[in-house]
């Protein structure tokens, strides 16, 4: 299968701890998304990638998210010093450029913070 | 005002039955659409694009009305397999590369 992928699936962490998700995007994409979910929302969107270029970062994104597409193929996103509020769906999500190209998402790292 | 809004929802209609869903978008430099279905404790998936003139796949029409900024889903003969979140989905950004998801509307097909 070559689709997205997500590691891990799922994270329990206590609070004040720092964590790392990892995304592996369709190899050809060169666009790279990362969003939260929280339950019955729709994905928030975090931070994107075109190749290694973090083009764009949201504004609701605290200093404490950082996120990294050294090569231009998989990305990391670290959260430090994670807070109950963090708790949430992280998704990762790829594309090729073009306005109509699809995204397609990866399964997801579920955060639980305790 | 959030960017994008849609019908609260849920939506319980019986099988066979047709409905539809609205969406609105604040940010007018949007200029591309899209309806993704998400399933219960799954990933987005993409379910149609919206073009300006519209478009049908099958049993899903879509209509987009730049001037009211509002964009439509209509599902005709609904099937069990149409129960999901439907998410709204409009670019923006500065450089119309981000995609601003709504909070979706979510679908029961009852038999």
């Amino acid at each position: 299968d070559t689709g997205v992928s997500q590691d891990p699936r799922h994270k329990i962490t206590k609070r004040g701890q720092n964590v790392t998700f990892r995304c592996d995007p369709i190899s050809e994409h060169n666009r790279l998304y990362w969003y939260r979910q929280t339950l019955g929302q729709g994905p928030e969107f975090l931070t994107y990638f075109q190749n290694e270029a973090q083009l764009e970062k949201s504004r609701l994104l605290s200093d404490r998210f950082s996120a990294e597409r050294p090569k231009g193929s998989f990305s990391t996103l670290e959260i430090q010093r994670t807070e109950q509020g963090d708790s949430a769906m992280y998704l990762c999500a790829s594309k090729e450029g073009g306005s109509y190209n699809e995204q397609f998402f990866g399964p997801g790292t579920r955060l639980t913070v305790l | 005002r959030k960017e994008v809004e849609q019908d609260p929802g849920p939506f319980n209609v019986p099988e066979g039955a047709t409905v539809a869903f609205n969406c609105t978008y604040s940010n007018s430099a949007s200029q591309s659409f899209f309806w993704y279905r998400q399933d219960c404790r799954k990933e987005p998936k993409l379910l149609m694009s919206v073009y300006s003139s519209g478009n049908e796949d099958g049993r899903f029409t879509a209509q987009l009305n730049r001037a009211s900024q509002y964009i439509s889903l209509l599902i005709r003969d609904s099937k069990l397999s149409d129960s999901a979140t439907y998410l709204c989905v409009v670019n923006g950004g500065n450089y119309g590369q981000n995609f601003v998801f709504g909070p979706g509307t979510r679908l029961s097909v009852l038999p």
